[in-house]
């Protein structure tokens, strides 16, 4: 098992320039998550899906959008990159169901905006 | 103000000794995770709890629900022990998995 895998690990952007990170997972579970990660203030959420289908708006929402493809694939895209969005991102998934579960997360994707 | 709390930011021990690493939170939870991020990045879940204690090798997690703490503890570190130590929470009520991070504490063991 792959676990979670994220594409691509870096990149470099202009600003106003879009793009989208993809993340996928191959443990079946329900719920995903997109994080980022900036020096001094830990990992903060973006956006997550509690099931295929869903989405809903985390802590630092603003500037992104995100898709649940399938109960796999959980894609984040950013329409016009600022520079205030370099950052780390990563992607994580774990089931949810009435007990909660440890997080699985992806190795990371360093983003520089330009 | 952060609603969970890590210290220190920062430790620095020698090969050998005893680590503490404590959480503090300000809301109800229903379960308290340690992740642990290598130097390259990577995280991985350590512990999840929601009482007592848990034990993995040389690392014993603690929590205290009554007094909203909990604690990792490192015995015997080794310089491979030397990471980012995450805490973060699941509130309370909440059944969508979403987790409440704390800045993490850098710990380093010299040789």
């Amino acid at each position: 098992n792959a676990g979670v895998t994220q594409t691509p690990k870096f990149q470099v952007l202009k600003t106003g320039q879009s793009m989208t990170l993809q993340c996928a997972q191959d443990m079946n579970h329900n719920s995903m998550y997109w994080y980022r990660q900036d020096p001094g203030m830990g990992l903060r959420l973006i956006y997550y899906s509690a099931s295929e289908g869903t989405t809903d708006k985390g802590e630092v929402p603003n500037g992104y959008n995100v898709s649940r493809l399938n109960k796999r694939e959980f894609s984040l895209r950013l329409e016009s990159a600022a520079p205030s969005q370099t950052s780390v991102y990563f992607c994580a998934s774990s089931y949810t169901g009435v007990a909660y579960n440890e997080q699985f997360f992806g190795p990371g994707t360093r983003l520089t905006v330009l | 103000k952060n609603e969970v709390e890590q210290s220190p930011q920062n430790l620095t021990a020698q090969e050998g000794e005893f680590i503490t690493i404590n959480c503090s939170y300000s809301v109800g939870i229903s379960a308290l995770h340690w992740l642990q991020q290598h130097p390259g990045g990577g995280i991985v879940s350590l512990f999840m709890l929601s009482s007592g204690k848990k034990k993995h090798g040389r690392l014993i997690a603690t929590i205290n629900i009554q007094e909203k703490h909990s604690s990792l503890h490192i015995t015997a570190s080794h310089p491979r022990d030397s990471a980012v130590y995450i805490c973060a929470v699941n509130r309370g009520g909440s059944t969508l998995g979403r987790l409440y991070f704390g800045r993490g504490t850098q710990l380093t063991v010299w040789p």
